[in-house]
């Protein structure tokens, strides 16, 4: 079984831009999962999204948005981008309902 | 609100060492543990995870008892490798009463392990 994609793996933008970030779960994956890993802050908690609803949100500023669709693919949006959202960003994927969760490669974002 | 400490870093040990990351953790419901692994450049494996009291994980020589009158899940290897050099964190996932998570990880500070030939 295919595990957790990322796309695209590198990304380098300016600040005052916005960036999208895509994610494909594992088959059968319904519960998305996004985090923020900086060496300052380390693994941050972002939103997890289920059957295409917003069920649980870390305290990001609204500058952070996702969605997901119905195939349980999953997009995050950060706008007006700053130095400081350099970062690597993760996804994870997990059943529904379980608590062990599947991490993908990560998106790496560099803001200049 | 739940929170994860691990023990502060780095580790450097030789080949054949024995291995003990500390973790210790608050929640207030019925939490599940997990350590997760980062190679450099990569995402998280996860090593191991235990789901509730007494219980034990292991895999690939690592083990973590979930310990839940010290409130901790040390990770332990008898004898690493230099293939064990790694990032590992120590994680918890909350839930309800009944089970339900709602996709939320929170994580320690991570250890760097350097393991040398």
């Amino acid at each position: 079984k295919a595990g957790v994609t990322q796309t695209p793996r590198y990304l380098i933008k300016t600040r005052g831009q916005q960036v999208t970030l895509s994610c494909s779960p594992i088959s059968g994956h319904r519960s998305v999962s996004w985090y923020q890993q900086t060496p300052g802050q380390g693994l941050q908690f972002l939103f997890e999204y289920f059957s295409e609803t917003q069920r649980n949100k870390g305290n990001f500023p609204g500058r952070f948005s996702g969605r997901q669709f119905s195939n349980s693919r999953s997009e995050m949006n950060v706008s007006t981008l700053e130095l400081g959202d350099s970062a690597l960003y993760l996804c994870a994927s997990s059943l529904a309902g379980a608590q062990t969760q599947y991490f993908g490669p990560g998106t790496r974002l560099l803001v200049l | 609100g739940d929170s994860v400490t691990q023990m502060e870093g780095p580790v450097t040990l030789s080949e054949e060492a024995c291995l003990t990351i500390n973790c210790t953790y608050t929640a207030t419901g019925y939490p599940s543990l997990f350590w997760y692994v980062q190679y450099p450049g990569e995402g998280l494996q996860l090593l191991l995870k235990a789901t509730k009291a007494d219980d034990k994980g292991s895999n690939k020589g690592f083990e973590a008892t979930y310990r839940k009158e010290t409130t901790s899940f040390h990770l332990e290897k008898g004898s690493v490798q230099v293939s064990d050099s790694a990032v590992y964190f120590c994680a918890l996932s909350d839930s309800t009463a009944g089970g339900t998570s709602y996709g939320k990880l929170t994580f320690g500070q991570g250890t760097i392990l350097t393991v040398h030939p």
